[in-house]
Order: C-alpha cells, then sequence, then structure tokens
C-alpha cells in the first residue's frame, strides 16, 4: 500500500524568502507526483508534478525535486509571497490509481509580509 | 464558463432528516466526484464516477448515495444525516480518469447536521 505524508502541519516564512515544503512516501506506486494548493473556503487547485523518472521540474517560482532513493519529495517556492498562503497537498498519482486521487492532510503554509 | 457548480453552499440538517447536495459541470468531463474535508485528515473521497451509469466506492462511502445520470450532474445524496457527516463537501471533476493534473473543484458545501 502507498503512503505519501506530509510530517509538518504547518510553516511560517517570512516574505521574500524560500519556502520548503517536505513529503515523504513509502511506496512509488504510481508514475507522477504532485501537488495541489488550496485556499480557504475553495477547492483545491493543481500547481505543479513530477514524473517518478525526473529528479527535478521548475515552474517559475516553484519547483518540486524528488530524491529517490530517500524517498523524498519537497517544494520549493522561491521567493515568497503572502497570496502563497494557502495549504499544500502533496499527491502520487498515474497509471492504476483510477479515479483515486488522495488528498492527505497537506501543510499549512503561512507567508508574513 | 461556470465550471463546477455546488448548491448549496450552506446546510443545517437535523439528525435523521435526508439531502441532496447538488454537483454540475459545464465542462463535458467525464470524470467527477466527492470529497469531504474535515480537521486533520485532509480531503477524502466519497464516491467517484468514471461517466453517465458509473460510479464506484472512495474511502469513505458509508451513509452516501450517488448517481450519475447525466455527464454534467453528480449529486451526493445523503439518507439520514449524522452527526459524524458535518463537514465540508467538495465536487471535482477532470477530462478523464487519468487526468489528475486536470481536477477542477467546486467551491464546496459546509454541512452542520445537528
Amino acid at each position: 500500500d502507498q503512503q505519501v505524508k506530509q510530517n509538518s502541519p504547518s510553516l511560517s516564512v517570512q516574505e521574500g524568502r524560500i519556502s520548503i515544503l517536505n513529503c515523504d512516501y513509502t511506496n512509488s506506486m504510481f508514475d507522477y507526483f504532485l501537488w495541489y494548493k488550496k485556499y480557504p473556503a475553495e477547492g483545491p487547485t493543481f500547481l505543479i508534478s513530477i514524473s517518478s523518472i525526473k529528479d527535478k521540474n521548475e515552474d517559475g517560482r516553484f519547483t518540486v525535486f524528488l530524491n529517490k532513493s530517500a524517498k523524498h519529495l519537497s517544494l520549493h517556492i522561491v521567493p515568497s509571497q503572502p497570496g502563497d498562503s494557502a495549504v499544500y497537498f502533496c499527491l502520487n498519482a498515474g497509471g492504476t490509481s483510477y479515479g483515486k486521487l488522495t488528498f492527505g492532510q497537506g501543510t499549512i503554509l503561512t507567508v508574513h509580509p | 464558463n461556470a465550471g463546477v457548480t455546488q448548491t448549496p453552499k450552506f446546510q443545517v440538517l437535523k439528525t435523521g432528516q435526508s439531502m441532496t447536495l447538488q454537483c454540475a459541470q459545464d465542462m463535458n468531463h467525464e470524470y467527477m466526484s466527492w470529497y469531504r474535508q474535515d480537521p486533520g485528515m485532509g480531503l477524502r473521497l466519497i464516491h467517484y464516477s468514471v461517466g453517465a451509469g458509473i460510479t464506484d466506492q472512495g474511502e469513505v462511502p458509508n451513509g452516501y448515495n450517488v448517481s450519475r445520470s447525466t455527464t454534467e450532474d453528480f449529486p451526493l445524496r445523503l439518507l439520514s444525516a449524522a452527526p459524524s457527516q458535518t463537514s465540508v463537501y467538495f465536487c471535482a471533476s477532470s477530462p478523464n480518469v487519468q487526468a489528475w493534473y486536470g481536477y477542477t473543484f467546486g467551491s464546496g458545501t459546509r454541512l452542520t447536521v445537528v
């Protein structure tokens, strides 16, 4: 059974600094790791993904790193902005996940002006 | 372009009452699903549908029924509401079941069962 866990329930960062959100997994059953972002009173929105055959993917201020030997995934936000304050979810998906996209508890990021 | 529309936005029910949470999408998406969000539990999948006439259970299906008679609509029914069903409910759709990057969520229904 694959498990993806975000062990830090919250993270507080100053505006302009780097935010690093972490995620550990036990078994990578599926082909992609994803990050979704959720603002209060809204549904989650897709942020960025990385294929399990890559170790880095970058999209503007957001970069996701995958360390397969450590079974660890991280999302870097540089520079952090107050509008980045949200809940971030790390997920594993693709192939036979077939409609069962699973969101864990997430990490609450707060970026202070 | 409305996207995914959920109604109502807020609802208070008494224990034992029934109700239907509505979800409609106008993007011709094949895949639709329902999640509930509870403090400390993230979002948990209740039921999902890969197309009209096809539904399946997710992680926490007990106490909920669904049907998918059209591509556009995916209502969630609570037959006999319980306080444990107090939660925020989100409906999502995507072009197909494999388009995990393309989930569009509604803005949620906040349900309180007293």
